[in-house]
């Protein structure tokens, strides 16, 4: 499996402040043929169920605000989320979709208010 | 958000089997794909499976494939994820997730149930 680690597993920021999530994977998820990273990001309030916020590493699903910004390629990613607003308290994770064994997640980070 | 109804909690034995259905509230999936994805209690998602219920195409986490079976009837209004050899670290609450994608879920077209939990015990 590829194994995906999240960094840190807890983020206090401020409201109006900048967040940095960053998840590493243990092989590259550059796929050379398309040229693409094989990434997505999830949102996950508490009670509620995953919600996809990013993929292809970078590409913002519709209707996710441009405060959310994910980058990276091959084994390093962050997700930044500008401005931190009470709606984003949640747990973020990264996930893999490159491995044809199954699809694999980080553990998760736990964003909060400061 | 749960547009998709599954069948309730069960508590297992170490060693038995579990299968869990899931159907559409409405009167069909209106999605291609078909994931199952498990969440242990303060843990991450755990990915297990992705099953098209109009086809026979499917495929299970490679981890998960001598133990898991994926099936859906012959009127596609339900799907099955069967779960062989429990063990305790299976407990967790299992979703299906109806989506487009094969790579990706959680748009807000997609629906998902509403979790069963299963203990094993």
């Amino acid at each position: 499996d590829i194994v995906m680690t999240q960094s840190p597993d807890s983020l206090p920021v401020s409201l109006g402040e900048r967040a940095s999530i960053r998840c590493r994977s243990n092989q590259s998820l550059f796929y050379d043929t398309n040229k693409l990273n094989y990434l997505a990001w999830y949102q996950q309030r508490p009670g509620h169920p995953l919600k996809l916020l990013i993929y292809w590493a970078s590409t913002r699903q519709f209707g996710v605000p441009d405060r959310f910004i994910g980058s990276g390629s091959e084994t390093e990613f962050t997700l930044t989320i500008a401005n931190l607003q009470p709606e984003d308290v949640a747990i973020y994770y990264c996930q893999q979709y490159l491995s044809t064994s199954g699809y694999t997640f980080g553990q998760g980070t736990r964003l909060e208010i400061k | 958000q749960a547009h998709l109804i599954q069948s309730g909690p069960e508590v297992k034995s170490p060693g038995a089997s579990v299968t869990i259905s899931c159907r559409p509230s409405g009167d069909t999936f209106t999605r291609h794909y078909i994931h199952w994805v498990r969440q242990a209690l303060r843990q991450g998602p755990e990915w297990m499976g992705i099953m098209n219920p109009r086809t026979d195409e499917r495929t299970s986490a490679q981890r998960f494939r001598p133990r898991v079976t994926m099936l859906s009837d012959t009127s596609m209004k339900t799907v099955y994820f069967t779960l062989r050899g429990l063990k305790p670290e299976d407990t967790a609450v299992y979703y299906c997730v109806e989506a487009e994608g094969v790579l990706y879920f959680g748009e807000d077209d997609d629906s998902w149930g509403q979790g069963t939990q299963v203990t094993v015990s």
